[in-house]
């Protein structure tokens, strides 16, 4: 059964430091992975998509790598800021079609 | 607005009542699902439908019954809830069943009592 870890729990860094988020999961045959946003009490917006085929996607500030023998993702943001404040979801599917399994999350928090 | 909304936002139900959550999307999305996210706990898929039929349904207690009248609308029917049940419950929806391409609602934050 697949378990995808997020490790720390929470964060918190001064405003414009560069910071990295960590996924781990336990079945490196996956599909592809996904990392989420989530504010307080809201839904889940998607960030970036990882194929399995693929090491890295970028999306401005974002970048996310993917090192699937090793079972890991990385979540880098550059220059955080207090907008970038909000709990980062990670999501692992092991094939198309199939459910997706998430982590419990990192709560970032970002002082001004 | 995501384009998924999600009624009421919060709703605070006793373990005799009974209740239901609305979803609607007018995104022309195939696919819509149903997910609970519990504090400390990752969201756990309830159900899912496709082409307004349930293809998924993870082992979820009776008292849960979802419907899906037609592509824009999911409903989740609640009956005799116990207070582990209260959680944010998500609902999200897709082009196609195979999940790719989500769009999340705002939830509703229920709380039995």
């Amino acid at each position: 059964k697949q378990e995808v870890t997020q490790i720390p729990a929470a964060l918190s860094v001064p405003e414009g430091e560069n910071l990295v988020l960590n996924c781990s999961f336990t079945d490196s045959a996956i599909y592809n992975l996904q990392w989420f946003r989530q504010d307080p009490g809201k839904g889940l917006t998607s960030l970036l998509l990882i194929q399995s085929s693929q090491r890295e996607q970028t999306s401005g500030r974002l970048n996310a790598s993917l090192d699937k023998s090793s079972g890991r993702s990385t979540l880098y943001i550059a220059a955080s800021q207090p907008g970038d404040s909000a709990t980062y979801l990670c999501a692992v599917r092991k094939s198309s079609g199939d459910k997706l399994t998430f982590g419990t999350g990192t709560r970032l928090a970002v002082r001004p | 607005e995501t384009g998924v909304t999600q009624t009421p936002r919060h709703l605070v139900m006793g373990m005799t009542n009974k209740k239901s959550l609305k979803c609607e999307q007018h995104l022309g999305h195939n696919a819509m699902y149903w997910y609970k996210q519990s504090a400390k706990k990752p969201l756990e898929l309830m159900f899912v439908y496709s082409l307004e039929e349930r293809v998924e349904n993870n082992s979820v207690p009776s008292r849960f019954s979802p419907e899906c009248p037609n592509s824009s609308h999911l409903f989740l029917h609640l009956h005799t809830l116990q207070p582990e049940d209260s959680a944010l419950y998500l609902c999200a929806s897709s082009p196609h069943g195979d999940g790719v391409g989500y769009t999340f609602g705002s939830g509703t934050r229920l709380t039995v009592v």
